[in-house]
């Protein structure tokens, strides 16, 4: 069983759509969490981060951590052409020397059209 | 705030060659940085992570005399790959350790990547 799983979709959705992105991980010990932005060619771009269950707004994105079940979400509001991108969990903290270390998900291609 | 800058983006080599890339954090200090391989349409795989002034930690699996890393300052860490086969031709990207403030969490913000390709 890997750490952590993702749909690796692909993911296309009608612009102005609301878009939801999860991922699970199997190791408690994982304190926080985070998603990434990547545009094809680039490096990931952090959009959230959170070290808490419950959920985090910034704009139209909200992060959601369920710890109980080990279940981490994204969710996009009103979704636009830009927002076309793989998007990745990354989860970390997990304690002693591998603190800092981040475990990513495999991404989810995600299309929005117009 | 919180750049991350890699050069080359991009380079192409011979076989047998060594190629070196750099990581900059541009505004801020990391005394951490990571370094992650990334094959098309798959995930970040981490290679190793480089700490300042001392010597990297690499990850199962990844040859240490063949990925050289230096953190030499706060601001640089370099991977020079030695002797490149094509089959080490990947997208390389680093990611700098940024600490959050008081009682925050470090976060790792990414550089663009460097795309290696060994003919």
């Amino acid at each position: 069983q890997k750490e952590v799983e993702q749909d690796p979709g692909p993911l296309s959705v009608p612009e102005g759509a609301i878009v939801s992105l999860n991922c699970t991980y199997s190791n408690s010990a994982f304190q926080y969490f985070m998603w990434y932005r990547q545009y094809s060619r680039k490096g990931p771009e952090l959009l959230m981060y959170t070290y808490s269950s419950g959920n985090k707004e910034d704009g139209r994105f909200t992060a959601q951590v369920d710890k109980s079940s080990k279940y981490i979400s994204l969710f996009i509001r009103d979704s636009q052409p830009s927002d076309s991108a793989t998007y990745l969990c990354a989860i970390g903290g997990a304690g002693g020397t591998s603190y800092g270390k981040l475990t990513f998900g495999q991404g989810t291609i995600l299309t929005v059209h117009p | 705030g919180a750049v991350v800058s890699q050069h080359p983006s991009w380079v192409i080599c011979k076989s047998g060659t060594s190629v070196k890339i750099e990581c900059r954090s541009l505004d801020f200090q990391a005394t951490t940085m990571f370094w992650y391989r990334q094959f098309p349409k798959q995930s970040l795989m981490l290679m190793a992570t480089s700490n300042e002034g001392s010597k990297a930690t690499y990850e199962q699996g990844v040859e240490k005399d063949k990925f050289l890393i230096n953190h030499a300052s706060l601001t640089l860490s370099t991977l020079t790959v030695t002797s490149a086969h094509p089959e080490d031709s990947s997208f390389y990207i680093c990611s700098a350790e940024a600490q959050r403030g008081r009682g925050g969490t470090d976060t790792q913000y990414f550089g663009p990547g460097t795309r290696l390709t060994v003919l």
